[in-house]
């Protein structure tokens, strides 16, 4: 079985200050991982997705993930935060089994200006 | 090329009511998945069509169920409405053909319903 956990359900940082979403998976299998970021009122957009090519996972708008094996982790960073990263974000695990995506619940960041 | 588009985009109906939702995937993607969002369960898989077939399930009652048009465009269909069944129901698709793990899905804006 799979799952994935997103260990802070809200996150608030200023304008311009670092962004650090948690995340750790449970998988039997070699995973397949994935952040998607949704706007209110918006469907999801993949921000990044981690295929085992590379351990660190450049995405768009300047997020980045590293996959670490060992502690089971896939955080998601930011430098600097903008006004515009004000969303929920998630956390995705996919097996080697189809098209099955399993979510965490979700972290929302809320960003101060 | 045009992104996943969900019609309707809210829906009101009554409990005990039927009500068919319908997506329509990228072109030239050939498999589609849907998940129901929710506030206390979060997003969860409902199922996947791909070549007109239910390739995967979700844990959802036999009252949820779906179809795949030789388009590619895909209806879900819940019966006998619940006040749980309001959700945000998600439509996803994926140029996957192998159905393989690293697959990028996109998903549509969403088909909001509420069950009254």
């Amino acid at each position: 079985a799979q799952s994935v956990t997103q260990l802070d359900s809200h996150v608030s940082v200023s304008e311009g200050t670092p962004v650090l979403l948690r995340c750790n998976y449970s998988s039997s299998y070699s995973p397949s991982l994935f952040w998607y970021v949704q706007h209110p009122n918006k469907g999801l957009q993949l921000l990044l997705k981690y295929t085992s090519a590379a351990t660190l996972v450049k995405g768009i708008n300047g997020f980045e993930a590293e996959f670490k094996k060992s502690e089971t982790s896939f955080h998601l960073t930011k430098p600097s935060a903008h006004m515009s990263d004000a969303a929920e974000y998630f956390c995705v695990v996919s097996l080697n089994a189809g098209n099955m995506l399993t979510f965490g619940g979700g972290t929302r960041l809320m960003v101060k200006p | 090329k045009a992104g996943v588009t969900q019609t309707p985009r809210y829906l009101i109906k009554t409990r005990g009511q039927q009500v068919t939702l319908s997506c329509s995937p990228i072109s030239g993607h050939r498999s589609v998945s849907w998940y129901q969002q929710t506030p206390g369960q979060g997003l969860q898989f409902l199922f996947e069509y791909f070549s007109e077939t239910q390739r995967n399930k979700g844990n959802f009652p036999g009252r949820f169920s779906g179809r795949q048009f030789s388009n590619s465009r895909s209806e879900m269909n819940v019966s006998t409405l619940e006040l749980g069944d309001s959700a945000l129901y998600l439509c996803a698709s994926s140029s996957t053909i192998a159905g393989h793990s690293t697959d990028t899905q996109y998903f549509g804006p969403g088909t909001r319903l509420t069950v009254l």
